[in-house]
């Protein structure tokens, strides 16, 4: 079965240090990946995604993620947090499973929230 | 930029009522998708639909329905809203031609029912 495990419900950074958010995947055939962004109380923010080429992939507001295909993990990362990153981020892949090729679909993890203390 | 818009950003209806929720996007994109929202169970896909006048069920559509009479507008209705349907719901739209289906999502509605 397809899937996406974000094992950490909660991340904590200091301002000015790396993040880390982790996201592992389960599907077949090649992944297409996403990371989005939820500030309280407001939809969803696209932040970037992965469809092919170089694993590292650079994304709005300084984020970037690294997709490993033999650890199939895609993990977001920032090289020096802020507050204001604070927020619950999702990590979701493309549905590849039958009858889904146009429908778009889209399998979430369960989010991290990620705290940033000044 | 894609705009996502949804009816209302806040709803508080009585258990038996019946309930519309509106979305619409200005991209003419063919996917559309709606979802709710519930702490530590992240996001579940209720229905979506991906042309005019077509919708599939997602992983949860027990208690509601949907519209699609219009390529920008896709409705979530709750036929009798009961509490365990109080939640944020969110509604997202993305275009197959585009290559690879990003997803653009609505600021939400949270939905309470008493």
């Amino acid at each position: 079965a397809q899937s996406v495990a974000q094992p950490e419900d909660q991340v904590n950074v200091a301002e000015g240090n790396p993040l880390t958010v982790k996201c592992t995947y389960s599907v077949s055939g090649n992944p297409y990946l996403f990371w989005y962004v939820q500030y309280p109380n407001r939809g969803l923010q696209f932040l970037l995604k992965y469809i092919t080429g170089d694993n590292l992939v650079k994304g709005s507001y300084g984020f970037e993620a690294e997709f490993n295909k033999s650890q199939t993990s895609f993990h977001l990362k920032k090289p020096s947090a802020l507050v204001s990153d604070s927020a619950l981020y999702f990590c979701a892949v493309r549905d590849m499973g039958p009858g889904s090729s146009n429908t778009g679909k889209l399998i979430f993890g369960q989010g991290t929230t990620l705290q940033v203390k000044p | 930029d894609v705009k996502v818009t949804q009816s209302s950003r806040y709803l508080v209806k009585r258990t038996g009522e019946k309930v519309f929720l509106e979305c619409v996007q200005d991209m003419d994109h063919e996917n559309m998708f709606w979802y709710r929202q519930d702490p530590g169970l992240g996001l579940r896909l209720i229905y979506f639909s991906y042309d005019v006048k077509m919708k599939e069920k997602g992983d949860i559509p027990e208690g509601y329905s949907v519209s699609r009479e219009k390529k920008e507008r896709f409705s979530l209705i709750l036929e009798s809203a009961s509490t365990n349907q109080t939640s944020m719901y969110l509604c997202a739209s993305s275009s197959r031609l585009a290559g690879v289906e990003t997803q653009y999502f609505g600021p939400g509605t949270r939905l309470l029912v008493l």
